[in-house]
């Protein structure tokens, strides 16, 4: 079945550095949406990319949806402490319309 | 005013035992989910309904048994408890079952099964 494949699994990075996380997918998929998740909580709605090569930005993040639409990422510019969670895609393939979720990176940030 | 609640927020039971999970939404969305989340923090849908109407309904045991009375309500009832079913379960709502819709989640119950 459809796989949304995400790396790294896990990240630590030290306050300040930066931190990108990549979603890939082997189908076409028709939009991704990227989720929050910090610890003991649930994930929260970040964003939505829909269009080819669509790049989006809310203040240090920043969303890209690739050219082929099989792939995504989010980079994180000068990571805080409030960053720490983990970061899920989720991606919906043309064939399926369901939504499904990658597995996740978990980010850590030391002060 | 929480959107989207889920009761109980931890549970701990033995094997064989069986017990539900309750969730409401408070958002006028047509559309709820379970979600079981394992240890490894991996999201995988379990069902999905739309105005009280199954439309998705993953591979799950059939000892699970998903109940949507209203739109706003969905609950999860679970016979037979076995330890593999330790798990995360989120409920979520959208406005449409469309996948294009943001998602809103529940904050999750934490089943233990001992």
């Amino acid at each position: 079945g459809q796989q949304v494949m995400q790396i790294p699994q896990y990240q630590h990075v030290q306050e300040g550095e930066d931190f990108t996380t990549y979603c890939n997918s082997s189908t076409t998929l028709s939009n991704i949406q990227w989720y929050k998740q910090r610890p003991g909580g649930h994930p929260v709605f970040l964003i939505q990319l829909v269009k080819s090569g669509e790049v989006k930005k809310q203040k240090r993040l920043t969303f890209q949806f690739g050219e082929a639409k099989k792939n995504s990422s989010l980079h994180i510019t000068a990571t805080q402490t409030t960053d720490v969670g983990t970061y899920f895609c989720a991606g919906v393939s043309g064939n399926t319309g369901k939504l499904i979720f990658g597995q996740g990176t978990t980010l850590q940030v030391k002060p | 005013d929480t959107a989207v609640s889920q009761t109980p927020k931890y549970l701990v039971t033995q094997m064989g035992n069986d017990k539900s999970i309750k969730c409401e939404q408070n958002l006028g969305h047509d559309t709820m989910y379970w979600y079981k989340q394992d240890s490894k923090k991996f999201l995988k849908i379990m069902f999905s309904y739309n105005n009280k109407e199954l439309i998705i309904n993953e591979t799950v045991p059939n000892r699970f048994s998903p109940k949507s009375p209203d739109k706003a309500h969905l609950n999860l009832h679970i016979n037979s408890l076995e330890l593999g079913d330790s798990a995360v379960y989120f409920c979520a709502s959208s406005l449409s079952p469309l996948p294009t819709y943001e998602q809103y989640f529940g904050p999750g119950t934490r089943l233990t099964v001992t």
